[in-house]
């Protein structure tokens, strides 16, 4: 069976430090990935969708980023964290096709102080 | 711009009655539709998925699909105290595409023991 391991759970960052994030998918092979986050009032935001290796989508122009350097691991990364990063983070995969449902890690939970 | 629209409530329900949570969605060409349980915390949990007109029951849940009317909605039969969460409607609004889902804002829902 398929699995999404995210971590770490939760972190605590100063502002201007920066941040990486890493998630990995097991069990399922050229998986879509998906970095989405969630700040309080908002919902879910989509920040970054990868259909392969070194292939990454932008939803949103922002201090972020997104790597996949291997086919199932997804990375999110700042050079310089703002207040407004604060957020709960969450990866996600599907399968290779459209209209597919997401399965989401368990989340980190990031403050930036 | 697509938009998925829910009351945030919060909803309270007495245990053992039925829970109706509703969600409306702006893009007419919209083909999946998706319910996400989310505990406090947590990350979401996919419940249900729907991608044709009418119900679909998996136990104590159906979710209820009008293309016409753009509008979906999931039933909590039986109401249960660890049905307290907040429920995250998500549509796959490009139809195929693999960028992921819009997500509502949710709906906090409450079952009164």
């Amino acid at each position: 069976s398929q699995t999404i391991h995210q971590w770490p759970a939760t972190l605590v960052q100063p502002v201007g430090s920066p941040l990486s994030l890493e998630c990995t998918v097991e069990g399922t092979s050229n998986p879509n990935l998906y970095w989405y986050r969630q700040a309080a009032g908002r919902g879910l935001q989509l920040l970054f969708y990868s259909v392969g290796i070194g292939q990454i989508s932008s939803e949103v122009p922002q201090n972020l980023s997104a790597s996949r350097p291997q086919d199932r691991q997804f990375i999110l990364s700042s050079k310089k964290l703002l207040l407004s990063d604060s957020g709960f983070y969450l990866c996600a995969w599907s399968v290779a096709a459209g209209n597919e449902k997401l399965f989401f890690g368990s989340g980190t939970q990031l403050s930036v102080l | 711009q697509k938009e998925v629209e829910q009351n945030s409530g919060p909803l309270s329900v007495p245990e053992g009655a039925i829970a109706s949570l509703n969600c409306t969605y702006s893009d007419r060409g919209s083909q999946s539709f998706f319910w996400y349980r989310q505990y406090s915390g947590k990350s979401p949990e996919l419940i249900m998925s729907i991608y044709s007109n009418g119900d679909k029951e998996d136990g104590r849940f159906t979710a209820q699909l009008n293309k016409a009317s753009q509008y979906v909605s999931l039933l909590i039969r039986d109401s249960q105290p660890s049905d307290s969460a907040t429920y995250l409607c998500a549509v796959n609004a490009r139809g195929g595409g693999a960028d992921g889902l819009t997500f509502g804002k949710g709906t906090h829902l409450i079952i009164q023991p």
